[in-house]
């Protein structure tokens, strides 16, 4: 079955230092995502991408946040100044077409820890 | 998108029908029903979708009420793997999910 993998699986940085996540999207998907998940909470939209540009983001992916497809493959998010109020799981997701007639792939998460 | 309202954790013994409920009153005719799940800080995973007509997969059944103002999805036998957090989302988008809080269901040996 395909699936969604992102690395690291645990990433721990120092406030103010920057981070990418990698993501790796199902291959014949189209749109790509990024969520976010603070502990204890929900799961929180970030921003999602299509046809090589952003196609929408929360007010939560501000200045300090961008993601690129720098391969075809792979799907990053970068974070260029860690705070301590990052530390999260970050998830990735693919899915092919409109939601309706697909279902949406989320990876395992990556676990973010500033310290 | 319309609200939804779930309760916030649920109890099933293990070998019997899961029922979660979900109210979603304000639901508009172009509004999808989705189901999704997050088993303990894993990615969140599709489960199932509907528009009025009840639907069912390998994984579990969807009921929506004649009125569309309430649905629940069905697992008919809980094992201790589905333990999860269940998401009712109810939306006419069809390139995005929206996460409320669920409802945290407790399979109990």
């Amino acid at each position: 079955e395909p699936e969604v993998t992102q690395t690291p699986s645990h990433q721990v940085t120092q406030m103010g230092q920057e981070v990418i996540l990698r993501c790796v999207p199902i291959s014949n998907h189209l749109y790509f995502y990024w969520y976010r998940q603070i502990l204890g909470q929900k799961v929180e939209f970030l921003v999602s991408f299509y046809n090589n540009e952003i196609s929408e983001k929360s007010e939560i992916f501000d200045d300090q946040f961008s993601v690129e497809r720098p391969d075809g493959s792979n799907f990053t998010l970068k974070i260029r100044s860690t705070k301590l109020e990052d530390s999260a799981m970050y998830f990735c997701a693919s899915f092919s077409g409109r939601l309706i007639y697909n279902e949406q792939f989320f990876g395992p998460g990556t676990r973010l820890t500033v310290l | 998108d319309a609200k939804t309202t779930q309760p916030p954790s649920m109890d099933c013994a293990e070998g019997r029908a899961a029922n979660l409920p979900c109210n979603h009153s304000t639901i508009s005719g172009n509004e999808y029903v989705y189901w999704y799940r997050q088993i303990h800080s894993q990615g969140p995973q599709y489960i199932i979708h509907g528009l009025k007509n009840n639907e069912t997969n390998e994984m579990a059944s969807l009921i929506i009420t004649e009125d569309r103002k309430s649905s629940t999805l069905i697992l008919p036998h809980a094992t201790l793997r589905d333990t999860a957090v269940y998401y009712c989302i109810v939306t006419y988008r069809d390139d995005k999910i929206i996460f409320g809080k669920g409802t945290r269901l407790h399979i109990l040996p």
